[in-house]
């Protein structure tokens, strides 16, 4: 049971590039989310799934979309990479069922975009 | 105002102290709230939740929520160089996934040997 995990675990992007993030859960959650750490600033949500094939808009979604074809994954794209979107990139899974539908968190994905 | 306001640190204890950590909020919904603790380099892990006011103890660890004052703590006992990590508390509304989780920006602890 590996829990949540995440590709790449490392990148460094140009200004202007794309890349795709992909997130994998073993554990049947209904729930995925995106959120992005920056130092002062706590982490904050990109965008979120309720289930597979469905995605919704965080507190900052500008810049990224996201995609839910299959229950287990959820891929996270920048189209047009910036320098702001420089971070470390976190996906968690939750489910229903749980108490306060506790997140799982995988291990990050530290991007730089130069 | 942000939402939720967290003591920016960081904060450098020696082992066995007790190490307090403090969050306040804004929004009186926020019903559910959390503590995570990140290792470096790691994902957020669930620390310990507490629905409403009161207190919740779990070993060395201790939540306690004041709604009537808008703020929450956890108290870590006896603290061990194991704790250092940085610490994030997190609200959230209703107990419904669809209920987000609101996060403050986290507070780094070190304890030393």
């Amino acid at each position: 049971n590996a829990g949540v995990t995440q590709t790449p675990k490392f990148r460094v992007l140009k200004t202007g590039q794309s890349m795709t993030l992909l997130c994998a859960q073993d554990m049947n959650h209904e729930y995925m989310y995106w959120y992005r750490q920056d130092p002062g600033m706590g982490l904050r949500l990109i965008h979120y799934s309720v289930g597979e094939g469905t995605t919704a808009k965080g507190e900052v979604p500008d810049g990224y979309n996201v995609s839910r074809l299959k229950k287990q994954n959820f891929l996270l794209g920048l189209e047009s990479a910036a320098p702001s979107q420089t971070s470390v990139y976190f996906c968690a899974s939750s489910y229903s069922g749980l108490a306060v539908n506790e997140q799982f968190f995988g291990p990050g994905t530290r991007l730089t975009v130069l | 105002q942000k939402e939720v306001e967290q003591d920016p640190g960081p904060l450098s204890v020696p082992e066995g102290a007790i190490v307090s950590l403090n969050c306040t909020y804004s929004n009186s919904a926020f019903q559910y709230f959390m503590w995570y603790r990140q290792y470096s380099r790691k994902g957020p892990e669930l620390l310990m939740y507490t629905y409403s006011s009161g207190n919740k103890e779990d070993g060395r660890f201790t939540a306690q929520v004041d709604k009537s004052s808008k703020y929450i703590s956890l108290f870590i006992r006896d603290s061990q160089p194991s704790d250092s990590a940085t610490y994030l508390c997190a609200m959230k509304r209703s107990a419904g996934a669809n209920s987000k989780l609101t996060f403050g920006k986290g507070i780094t602890l070190s304890v030393r040997p």
